[in-house]
C-alpha cells in the first residue's frame, strides 16, 4: 500500500452535472497529480499540483480544474461532464515536483457518466 | 510531443519462464522511465524505474534496461510467477515539461500455471 487514498472509490453521474474528486497524499509528500485511465488504456496526465499551485497541466479543457490544501490533500474538479469523461480517476503524490520523481497510486476514484 | 509505444498488448508465458517487454519513446530529452504493475481494481504501483544515465538496473527478477540512442527500454521479469500476472505499463518523462509522465498502453502479462 502506498498510503495515498481517494475518495469516493465510485460514483455515478449524468450528463452535464458537476463532481469532485478526492485524495489525500502520502504522509510528507508535496505534490501530486492527477490522471484519467479510460477503460484498457495507459493513465492520461491531467496536472500537477506542487504546494497549492498548478505547475503542469496535460492535454484537458478548463472544465478540469484542481485544487490543493495546505496538507498537500488535492481535489479534481469536473464540470459539465460528458459521457466520454467515465473513466478511473488516479491521483499521485510524490516528495516533489516534476516528472522524474517517484510518483506513488492512490487505488482510483471509478467515474460513470450516463 | 513525447509518444510511448507499448509492445505486445498481451503476453502470456509458462510459470518460471522470463518475460520481455518492450517501450519506445520519441523524445530524445526524456530522461526518466519507469515501469509500473496495475492489479485489478488498483491503482499502478511503480515497479523499477531507470535513469538516463544508467542503461541498466535490476532488483531481484526483475530489471530494465535502456537504449538511448536507439530511444527503447524494456522490461524483464525471470522465474515468472503467478502474481506476477497483472497489467504493466512503460512511462517515459516528457523532456521539455519536467512535470509529465507519458504512458504506453499497457501489456498483459498472463502466467500460465
Amino acid at each position: 500500500e502506498t498510503g495515498v487514498t481517494q475518495s469516493p472509490t465510485h460514483l455515478i453521474k449524468t450528463r452535464g452535472q458537476q463532481v469532485t474528486l478526492r485524495c489525500s497524499s502520502q504522509s510528507g509528500h508535496n505534490t501530486v497529480s492527477w490522471y484519467q485511465q479510460a477503460l484498457g488504456q495507459g493513465p492520461q496526465f491531467i496536472f500537477q499540483y506542487y504546494r497549492e499551485e498548478e505547475n503542469g497541466r496535460g492535454n484537458f479543457p478548463p472544465r478540469f480544474s484542481g485544487l490543493q490544501f495546505p496538507n498537500y490533500s488535492s481535489e479534481l474538479n469536473v464540470n459539465a461532464l460528458e459521457l466520454d469523461d467515465s473513466a478511473l480517476y488516479l491521483c499521485a503524490s510524490s516528495l516533489g515536483q516534476g516528472a522524474r520523481e517517484t510518483q506513488y497510486f492512490g487505488p482510483g476514484t471509478r467515474l460513470l457518466v450516463l | 510531443g513525447e509518444n510511448v509505444e507499448q509492445h505486445p498488448s498481451t503476453l502470456s508465458v509458462q510459470e518460471g519462464d522470463s518475460a520481455v517487454i518492450k517501450c519506445t519513446y520519441s523524445d530524445s530529452a526524456s530522461n526518466y522511465f519507469p515501469w509500473y504493475k496495475q492489479e485489478l481494481g488498483k491503482g499502478p504501483q511503480l515497479i523499477i524505474d531507470i535513469r538516463s544515465n544508467v542503461g541498466e538496473k535490476k532488483d531481484q527478477r526483475i530489471a530494465v534496461t535502456l537504449n538511448k540512442t536507439a530511444k527503447h527500454f524494456s522490461l524483464h521479469i525471470t522465474e515468472t510467477q503467478p502474481e506476477d500476472s497483472a497489467v504493466y505499463f512503460c512511462a517515459a518523462s516528457q523532456g521539455n515539461s519536467n512535470y509529465q509522465l507519458i504512458w504506453g498502453a499497457g501489456t498483459k502479462l498472463i502466467i500460465k500455471p
